[in-house]
């Protein structure tokens, strides 16, 4: 039934590294992937985002791909700094104003 | 200054009571939106209203109403509440109809008992 999935609860990668979360999804009418970063306590704050008729899209340390023949999208942040530390969640657009999101993913970076 | 607030960020109650939480922002957006944030960790979206006007309703009971008095605000009104109901519910608005970039708030804990 979920139509936005993050195969991976958590990832633990070293400072400095490259982190690579993963999102999976089933609905090829999906038309724009947005990507979300969550602290405890806090709402969801807007990270980077693609169009569907895009495979990749670059804002500073953050990348995102989309391959579309997997229904397949990954968030890359190089290199990761400690302040990443947070959940990811990934974020499908599925028609006007309707948003599916996946489970989310814990990064920790560690110093 | 918070551009998406919601009150409160925390309400335990029994079962069958009848609970509100409020949501403001303060950016000017025509778009606002609730989510519910269950025990695996998704978010879905419950309902949304552009200019006041209710434009997605998902499959919600309908003890949960969503009242929005102007586009600055939108209340979530839960009747008879449920021990299922236990979540986080957050608020959310963007700039209009349409627009992929949503401005969460910090959300509501809800724990019914």
């Amino acid at each position: 039934d979920q139509q936005v999935k993050q195969n991976s609860p958590s990832l633990s990668v070293q400072e400095g590294r490259i982190s690579i979360l993963n999102c999976d999804y089933t609905n090829s009418m999906f038309d724009y992937f947005l990507w979300y970063k969550k602290y405890p306590a806090e709402g969801p704050t807007f990270l980077i985002s693609i169009s569907s008729i895009k495979d990749k899209n670059e804002d500073g340390r953050f990348t995102v791909f989309l391959n579309k023949s997997a229904k397949h999208l990954s968030l890359h942040i190089v290199p990761s700094q400690p302040g990443d530390s947070a959940v990811y969640f990934c974020a499908a657009r599925g028609g006007v104003n309707k948003f599916y999101f996946g489970s989310g993913t814990k990064l920790n970076v560690k110093p | 200054d918070t551009a998406v607030s919601q009150t409160p960020k925390y309400l335990v109650t029994q079962m069958g009571n009848d609970k509100s939480i409020k949501c403001e922002q303060n950016l000017g957006h025509d778009t606002m939106y609730w989510y519910k944030q269950d025990s695996k960790k998704f978010l879905k979206i419950m309902f949304s209203y552009n200019n006041k006007e209710l434009i997605i309703n998902e499959t919600v009971p309908n003890r949960f109403s969503p009242k929005s008095p102007d586009k600055a605000h939108l209340n979530l009104h839960i009747n008879s509440l449920e021990l299922g109901d236990s979540a986080v519910y957050f608020c959310a608005s963007s700039p209009r109809r349409g627009n992929t970039e949503a401005f969460f708030g910090q959300g509501t804990r809800l724990t019914v008992v």
